[in-house]
């Protein structure tokens, strides 16, 4: 039972465009959200999170959407560059099941056309 | 300050045979998670580590199990290995409190003949 799924396996998106990358949950206890990146050969690297009780969080070029009602978050690129082009995952935590335990989505491989 | 670091980084064992992975988290670091990565499935948790006492368990078989000693490090063996378990076996330390973020090393491969 994939309780966190990224349903596009991949994504090739134009220099300089915006890229969105999209996640949805299916289990309502989850009430924290992170997107990771991964080059191959290297682990995951925290990009970007967003609690719950908000619908937005940005970091410069990366900007997260929650949608509770709809159980759907998004990661927004703007502008993408060649070094955003990686796998990118998305991951819940619950406190009602321990914040310490991830579960991760299959992932979505970004590919930027220079 | 340095990353957290696996090793050894590849592995080839048959199939039978038992494994032990070692995690060394960041400094001051006090908790350690593992996870399986394999093709199709993401990653899944296996289990997690805080001040040397499992805290938090995933839906893996009692071949599956870890320990952390008390300088942090951490380490997950693999007993009568199966096909199946070969994966890029990940792990990833916090300071251990809620929303504190996960870093994670760059894995160990593992491939069982």
């Amino acid at each position: 039972d994939q309780q966190v799924k990224q349903n596009s396996p991949s994504l090739s998106v134009q220099e300089g465009r915006i890229s969105i990358l999209n996640c949805d949950y299916t289990n309502s206890m989850f009430d924290y959200f992170l997107w990771y990146k991964k080059y191959p050969a290297e682990g995951p690297t925290f990009l970007i999170s967003i609690s719950s009780i908000k619908d937005k969080n940005e970091d410069g070029r990366f900007t997260v959407f929650l949608n509770k009602s709809a159980k759907h978050l998004s990661l927004h690129i703007v502008p993408s560059q060649p070094g955003d082009s990686a796998v990118y995952f998305c991951a819940a935590s619950g406190t009602n099941f321990g914040n310490e335990k991830l579960t991760f989505g299959t992932g979505t491989r970004l590919t930027i056309i220079p | 300050k340095a990353g957290v670091t696996q090793t050894p980084r590849y592995l080839i064992k048959t199939r039978g045979q038992q494994v032990t992975l070692s995690c060394s988290p960041i400094s001051g670091h006090r908790s350690v998670s593992w996870y399986q990565q394999t093709p199709g499935q993401g990653l899944q948790f296996l289990f997690e580590y805080f001040s040397e006492t499992q805290r938090n368990k995933g839906n893996f078989p009692g071949r599956f199990s870890g320990r952390q000693f008390s300088n942090s490090r951490s380490e997950m063996n693999v007993s009568t290995l199966e096909l199946g378990d070969s994966a890029l076996y990940l792990c990833a330390s916090s300071l251990g409190g809620y929303t504190d973020t996960q870093y994670f090393g760059p894995g160990t491969r593992l491939t069982v003949l």
